[in-house]
């Protein structure tokens, strides 16, 4: 069976603070895929990454960045310069390879909250 | 494109009531999702189907039901609405296998049974 613990249920900062969202997985799949989505206020999902179980390389992107090690199974997300449109609700997803090809499984999310 | 499309965007039902959730993406994607948020959780599969004709259960299919008669449609029927089926209900699609298999997920469907 496939997991994904988000184990911050709510963090708060002020703004220009980073960040770091934590998310740790399990899977018996070799292959694997792991996501990001943001869910602001407004309620709708927007995708912000997926990595491969097969490529580590960390990746930056503006004031994103993913650190993925599966030595500890953990795909965490920071936040650089925190800003108040990065308040939202975050969501680690785990996709698996196998007869769980192409299923979501979610943790159980992230509330950020960024203060002015 | 318009990608994934749901309506109706908010419902109320009586309990027993029935009704369908419809879901449609103009992407050509084959493989289609329906998931539920409660309030403060992650998502949990329903449904999903991999090709027109071709349906399977997620993790929490109990009181509904699908069907997958077009690549562009995938509806989600509730018989008899009951209150534990409040929730946000959202649809997704992807291509599968092509490297950049990324679920595309729709506005949501906010359904309070009472």
């Amino acid at each position: 069976a496939q997991k994904v613990t988000q184990a911050q249920t709510e963090i708060s900062v002020v703004e220009k603070e980073d960040v770091t969202l934590d998310c740790v997985y399990e899977t018996r799949d070799t292959t694997y895929y792991l996501f990001w989505y943001k869910q602001p206020p407004s309620g709708e999902l927007v995708f912000l990454i997926r990595r491969n179980s097969f490529d580590e390389q960390n990746e930056i992107s503006g004031r994103y960045s993913w650190n993925f090690q599966k030595s500890t199974s953990s795909f965490n997300f920071t936040i650089t310069a925190s800003q108040v449109v990065d308040s939202a609700v975050y969501f680690c997803a785990l996709q698996g390879g196998g007869t769980s090809y192409g299923k979501l499984t979610f943790g159980q999310g992230t509330i950020l909250t960024v203060h002015p | 494109n318009a990608g994934v499309t749901q309506t109706p965007k908010f419902r109320i039902l009586k309990i027993g009531q029935s009704m369908t959730l419809q879901c449609t993406q103009d992407m050509n994607h084959n493989y289609m999702y329906w998931y539920r948020q409660d309030p403060g959780m992650g998502l949990k599969l329903i449904y999903y189907s991999v090709g027109a004709g071709i349906t399977d259960k997620g993790e929490v299919p109990n009181g509904y039901n699908v069907s997958r008669s077009t690549t562009e449609d995938f509806p989600l029927r509730l018989e008899l609405a009951a209150p534990s089926q409040t929730s946000v209900y959202f649809c997704a699609s992807t291509i599968p296998r092509t490297g950049t298999d990324t679920q595309y997920f729709g506005p949501g469907t906010r359904l309070t049974v009472l």
